[in-house]
């Protein structure tokens, strides 16, 4: 099976832009999450999807928005972005086995000027 | 919030040499799972250990979980340079979100 994608690997913004990141879960998983990386608040859950629903959803700002659609496509939606985004972005993919192991993307590398 | 704290944050050994990372989270959990990360890529999944597990074993890892005292710990035997990385544990409270720890960095000198 192909793994977990993550589309760009890289991205530069600027402050006040918005910003679209996209994950392909693994084919047959329907749960995906979304964390975010950065050297001093470390990975942090920002929210999870599961068959188009978001479950579960971190303790960030409303900038923050994701969906899913019905092919378990994932993306997720910062706007009016801030210095402190700049931030490695990872989506993980679960399936049925009921344990949440989460099989990770590569990332997505956001540097916002 | 951070649920797990990892002890210690760097770690540098032979190879060779065994690596003993520590894990202390604070609710009950579900599972304890730990990650490896090179260098700012995608996490991947190395052990999942359930709360009714003691001890897991998967190759050159061991992974032991004490509820009682609410921590885990990661033992590679055997290291090698390729073992370099950060290691990360995470708990599993409720279905879809996992809570990481700050992660032990690990170096294997060869």
């Amino acid at each position: 099976k192909a793994g977990v994608t993550q589309t760009p690997r890289y991205l530069i913004k600027t402050r006040g832009q918005q910003v679209t990141l996209s994950c392909s879960p693994i084919s047959g998983h329907r749960s995906v999450s979304w964390y975010q990386q950065t050297p001093g608040q470390g990975l942090q859950f920002l929210f999870e999807y599961f068959s188009e629903t978001q479950r579960n959803k971190g303790n960030f700002p409303g900038r923050f928005s994701g969906r899913q659609f019905s092919n378990s496509r994932s993306e997720m939606n910062v706007s009016t972005l801030e210095l402190g985004d700049s931030a490695l972005y990872l989506c993980a993919s679960s399936g049925t086995s009921g344990t949440n192991e989460q099989f990770f993307g590569p990332g997505t590398r956001l540097t916002v000027l | 919030s951070q649920q797990g704290e990892e002890d210690p944050q760097a770690l540098s050994i032979q190879e060779g040499e065994n690596a003993t990372m520590n894990c202390s989270y604070k609710t009950s959990i579900n599972n304890l799972q730990w990650y490896r990360q090179n260098s700012g890529r995608g996490l991947v999944h190395l052990i999942l250990i359930r709360s009714n597990e003691r001890e897991k074993h998967s190759g050159r890892l061991r992974v032991t979980l004490d509820t009682s005292k609410k921590s885990s710990s990661l033992l590679i035997t055997a290291s090698r340079a390729a073992d370099t990385a950060s290691y990360f544990c995470a708990t599993d409270m409720y279905e879809g979100k996992l809570i990481f720890g700050q992660g032990t960095e690990l170096s294997v000198k060869p």
